[in-house]
């Protein structure tokens, strides 16, 4: 079974606008850690944010937020006032913390038009 | 601080060639990783060391892959003989034991095997 489903293949968003990219996670562990990364054209992975299963508070990065679900087990990025430059790969990866790897989604695309 | 660095940041070579890609993790990291990322597969854990110590090499697709940690600040990732459907890009990503033990990554190697 997969780890780290992200049912979006591609979104599409209008500059300005706010959007969400889902993130589902299985995992028996009650320690484990969430991240996203973003892929832009260019090839690098570059960290965004990250949430440990015991923050009780959404974790927040500038205009990166993560909806945390634990219960649902959804760790869903939220994007504000999208900017051209968003327009990427975007990653979602788990850490259980009874092992030193991630475990990544096969990623969502997004595209942000003028 | 510098991040992580690989070089070369591209490689063509002939089927059959050996193929060394390098990386220098941050300073003060003690875990590395060594990741493959294709269309087709995505993202793919190949080895990762933990105090230049090969942990896990279970994502190793086969014996003429080969990764080396000499010493805290190196480590390489061996082909040979490469083969055409080595082509991906290779990307190695370090951290550190931690509350969030976030990857930072690399900017990648693009290989292309003729």
């Amino acid at each position: 079974a997969q780890k780290i489903t992200q049912t979006q293949p591609g979104m599409f968003v209008q500059e300005k606008e706010a959007v969400t990219l889902d993130c589902t996670y299985d995992t028996s562990d009650q320690s484990y850690g969430l991240f996203w990364y973003k892929q832009p054209s260019s090839g690098e992975m570059i960290f965004l944010i990250y949430q440990g299963s015991y923050d009780e508070q959404n974790a927040t990065e500038g205009r990166y937020s993560l909806n945390f679900q634990k219960a649902r087990k959804s760790a869903n990025l939220v994007i504000s006032a999208s900017q051209l430059g968003d327009s990427a790969m975007y990653f979602c990866a788990m850490r259980e913390y009874t092992h030193s790897t991630l475990t990544f989604g096969k990623g969502t695309m997004l595209l942000v038009s003028p | 601080d510098a991040g992580v660095i690989q070089s070369p940041r591209h490689e063509v070579t002939e089927m059959g060639q050996e193929v060394t890609l390098r990386c220098k993790p941050i300073s003060g990291h003690d875990y590395l990783f060594w990741y493959r990322q294709t269309m087709m597969r995505g993202l793919e854990l190949l080895i990762y060391f933990n105090n230049n110590v090969p942990i896990d090499d279970s994502g190793m697709p086969e014996d003429r892959f080969s990764a080396k940690m000499p010493n805290a600040s190196f480590s390489t990732l061996k082909i040979q003989p490469s083969e055409p459907r080595d082509s991906a890009v290779y990307f190695c990503a370090s951290n550190t034991r931690g509350q969030e033990e976030t990857q930072y990554f690399g900017p990648g190697t693009r290989l292309l095997v003729l």
